[in-house]
């Protein structure tokens, strides 16, 4: 089964952008969709939207469009997303997680451990 | 978007007990439901897919079930091990929704 291992703990100021890293070992990147969900400190979870590497597809919250890119490498077979425009509201833990329906939607079955991510001047 | 409504909030119980944690939708759908754990600093970890599918490796303790707009998670003879945040999710339509999750404690 696919792992997840995300980057680290990133601290940024607000309006600016943030990029969290989520690398799969034991998996092609292709073979797999990958949901990012954030949860703020004490907060539930939050889903951000969806990417389908394999057919460059992003499917991306309203609340997130126009903020959120999400990209993939193949060639380091890792998946990215970028937030821009940082508001000390987004201070939160960001969470990759992968299912392996890329040509319908599925459940999240393999998890990062996650990247918390702090906004503050 | 679809609002995932999860109750109760908090779930006060002891080991040994039997407990279910409902999930109501604002829409109907008919099986595209997750339920997750989660555990303070954790991530969350996927129990049960499509309502009723228990993932491997999961204990039998822990069922669902439902259709349309109302899901249960049923958690019979309640481990040490199960007291946690529960999280529904709908991924029958973009965007997918979380439930805002039961912590389940001890009593």
């Amino acid at each position: 089964q696919v792992q997840l291992v995300q980057s680290g703990a990133e601290v940024k100021k607000p309006g600016s952008l943030v990029q969290v890293s989520c690398k799969a070992y034991g998996g092609n990147l292709k073979s797999y969709a990958f949901s990012w969900v954030r949860q703020a400190p004490g907060q539930g979870l939050e889903w951000m939207g969806r990417y389908i590497p394999t057919l460059n597809i992003s499917v991306i919250a309203p609340k997130f469009q126009g903020r959120v890119t999400f990209t993939a490498d193949e060639s380091t077979n890792t998946a990215h997303m970028g937030l821009t425009g940082l508001r000390s509201d987004d201070t939160a833990v960001y969470f990759c997680a992968s299912d392996p329906k890329t040509g319908t939607v599925g459940a999240s079955d393999v998890w990062g451990q996650g990247t918390m991510v702090t906004v503050s001047s | 978007d679809i609002q995932m409504t999860q109750s109760p909030s908090t779930l006060s119980a002891s080991v040994g007990d039997r407990i279910i944690i409902t999930c109501r939708a604002s829409q109907s759908f008919s099986r595209w439901l997750a339920w997750y754990q989660q555990k303070p600093g954790k991530a969350p970890k996927l129990l049960i897919s499509a309502a009723s599918s228990l993932e491997s490796g999961v204990p039998s303790r822990f069922s669902g079930a439902g259709s349309g707009a109302e899901f249960t998670l049923t958690i019979t003879s309640l481990q040490p091990d199960d007291f946690a945040t529960y999280y529904c999710q709908q991924y029958h339509g973009y965007p997918f929704t979380f439930g805002g999750g039961t912590k389940v404690e001890i009593k």
